[in-house]
Formats: structure tokens, C-alpha cells, sequence
């Protein structure tokens, strides 16, 4: 079975400050996702991340992969209000090259921004 | 394109009853997924389809029906609702066209009492 663990689940962070949230997971895989959950809303797509060593990046979020250590980064750099939010990482439990568009999410992490 | 959408947006059911959840695509996507949120327990998988005609259970199936006669579809059904359905569902759907990324609707606020 695989699991996917998130931490921090909540992060409260100022505004201009740079953090990490990170995603673990338990069996193999090499297709992961990040997605953004504002209250009420549905989920946004941010970052597909399709093998080692991947690294995205927009605006001030870079996601990275490293299927080995199996754990992706989201990284959120200089901080600012609008990126309040809970934020998904989620492991499609596919085959390698075969996605199965099965998706284990962690339990999201809420991110807080205080100016 | 309207991409996923799901009707009702909220509902409220009493115990014992059914009912269906619509969801429907535009984007001729040939995978599609149906997920429930509970507070704390992040996303879990309750059936997916691969295409029409074809349909598989995920993590939590049990009380919850599908089928998926074209591609557009996907409708969930609550056999005999109780309050553990109590939830906010989405549909989700993908595919080659779609890049591997998958797409969500809006969600369904179900409450049952």
C-alpha cells in the first residue's frame, strides 16, 4: 500500500521568508503532483513532476523530485500573502512510463502567510 | 471547453436514501476518477474508469457505485447514504491529450443526516 506523508501540516510563515514543505512516499514511483486547495475550492494543478531529478518552477514555488530518496520539495521562496493556501502532494501509483491516473495524496499541508 | 463539471454543487440527504452524483468532461479525456475530501485525511480514491465500459474500485469503494457508458460520464451512485458519506467529492479526469496533468471539478458538498 503506498502512503504519502507531507511535513510540516501547517506552517505559519512571514511574509519574505523562504521555506520547504516536503512529500514522502513509500513504494516506487516516478510521476508526482502538486497541487493548491484554497478554502472552498477545488484543487489547482501546479507541478507535474514525471522523473529523477525533475525540478519546476513558477513564480515563487520550485518543485523538485528525486525518485530514489522518494521525496519531492516544494520550495516557496520571499513569501508573500497571496500564497496562503493548503497545498497537496500526490503519487500516482503507476508503472514507470504507464501512468495509472490512481492518485495517493498526503494530507496537505496549510500554509499561512502573515505579513 | 467547460472542462469537468459536477452537479449538484451541495446536497443534503437524509440516512437510507440514494442518490447521484454527475460528472461529466468535455475534453475527451479517456480516464476519469471519482475522490472524497474529509478534513485531515487529504484526497482517497473511491473508483476510477479507464474508459467506457471499463470501471475499478480505489482505497474507499465501499458504498458507492459507477458505471461509465461514454467517455463524457461518470456518475457516482450512493446506494443507501449513511453519515459517514458525509464529504466533499470530486471528480477528476485525464489522459494522453491532457500531458499526464489531471483535471478536477468544482466538487460536491454532500451532507447526510
Amino acid at each position: 500500500e503506498l502512503k504519502v506523508e507531507q511535513n510540516p501540516l501547517f506552517l505559519s510563515m512571514q511574509e519574505g521568508k523562504n521555506y520547504t514543505i516536503y512529500c514522502n512516499y513509500s513504494t516506487t514511483s516516478d510521476r508526482l503532483y502538486w497541487y493548491r486547495q484554497d478554502p472552498g475550492k477545488s484543487l489547482e494543478s501546479l507541478f507535474v513532476l514525471l522523473s529523477n531529478g525533475a525540478v519546476k518552477q513558477e513564480g515563487r514555488l520550485m518543485a523538485s523530485l528525486d525518485t530514489k530518496a522518494r521525496l519531492s520539495t516544494l520550495h516557496i521562496t520571499a513569501a508573500v500573502h497571496d500564497l496562503s493556501a493548503t497545498y497537496f502532494c500526490a503519487v500516482d501509483i503507476g508503472d514507470s512510463g504507464a501512468g495509472s491516473y490512481q492518485l495517493t495524496f498526503g494530507k496537505g499541508t496549510k500554509l499561512s502567510v502573515i505579513p | 471547453n467547460a472542462g469537468v463539471t459536477q452537479t449538484p454543487k451541495f446536497q443534503v440527504l437524509k440516512t437510507g436514501q440514494s442518490m447521484t452524483l454527475q460528472c461529466a468532461q468535455d475534453m475527451n479525456h479517456e480516464y476519469m476518477s471519482w475522490y472524497r475530501q474529509d478534513p485531515g485525511m487529504g484526497l482517497r480514491l473511491i473508483h476510477y474508469s479507464v474508459g467506457a465500459g471499463i470501471t475499478d474500485q480505489g482505497e474507499v469503494p465501499n458504498g458507492y457505485n459507477v458505471s461509465r457508458s461514454t467517455t463524457e460520464d461518470f456518475p457516482l451512485r450512493l446506494l443507501s447514504a449513511a453519515p459517514s458519506q458525509t464529504s466533499v467529492y470530486f471528480c477528476a479526469s485525464s489522459g494522453w491529450v491532457a500531458g499526464w496533468e489531471q483535471y478536477f471539478g468544482p466538487g460536491t458538498r454532500l451532507t447526510v443526516t
